[in-house]
């Protein structure tokens, strides 16, 4: 069964750094592109950035180019966010995603349960 | 502001039909695939239709997709309560170099 879990989700200061970790099973993990994406509450999805198979190509969304990094595992499968100069409105539950392709088309076939990140002092 | 453009919501009877639209731009929804998901509050989104029209195994024939330019539609027949839900088209924007959503629509089976 295809799973993915995602940790690392705390309460954290504006301008603090915090790193999300995505643990993948059940699928061949280096076969596809994987992407994060959050969800402030009451709001809805936000794709934040992705990466495919080779961690060749990595792409942002502009309100987290610079401060967020994308990276992967493929010996581990597992997933990670760099988040960096965190502020108030980066606060949302992240979701861990599998892309149907390897080449990041964006058509998101899994999504995990996500993980909670609160910016506030 | 969603770059994709979705009604915030619409309604009807149970065992009727609704379709849900999703307006986008030529650097969006005219150059690549749609795909539409269902997410039920409080739970993680849930893959729907893929490459605008297909339908991932678990899916039930009452949901279709369709594209035309610009533009993508979600259809739903034959609606039950449990298909009460947000649902939010989805595609890769050429210009931006980035994965768009809509802003999501609420659907109400009355």
């Amino acid at each position: 069964e295809l799973q993915l879990v995602e940790s690392g989700g705390v309460l954290v200061q504006p301008g603090r750094s915090l790193r999300l970790s995505c643990a993948a099973s059940g699928f061949t993990f280096d076969d596809y592109a994987m992407h994060w994406v959050r969800q402030a509450p009451g709001k809805g999805l936000e794709w934040v950035s992705g990466i495919n198979w080779t961690s060749g190509r990595r792409q942002y969304a502009d309100s987290v180019k610079g401060r967020f990094t994308i990276s992967r595992d493929n010996a581990k499968n597992s997933l990670y966010l760099q988040m960096n100069s965190l502020r108030a409105e980066d606060t949302a539950l992240y979701y861990c995603a599998k892309d149907i392709y390897g080449g990041a088309s964006g058509e998101i076939d899994s999504w995990g349960q996500g993980t909670l990140v609160t910016v506030s002092s | 502001q969603s770059v994709l453009t979705q009604p915030p919501s619409v309604s009807a009877a149970p065992g009727q039909k609704v379709t849900i639209s999703c307006s986008g731009s030529s650097s969006n929804i005219g150059k690549n695939y749609v795909s539409w998901y269902q997410q039920v509050p409080g739970t993680a989104p849930k893959f729907l239709i893929y490459d605008n029209n297909k339908r991932p195994s678990g899916t039930p024939d009452r949901f279709s997709g369709s594209k035309s330019g610009t533009s993508a539609t979600l259809g739903i027949t034959g609606l039950q309560t449990g298909d009460e839900a947000d649902y939010y088209c989805g595609t890769w924007d050429s210009s931006l170099s980035a994965v768009v959503f809509g802003g999501g629509t609420k659907l109400t089976v009355l």
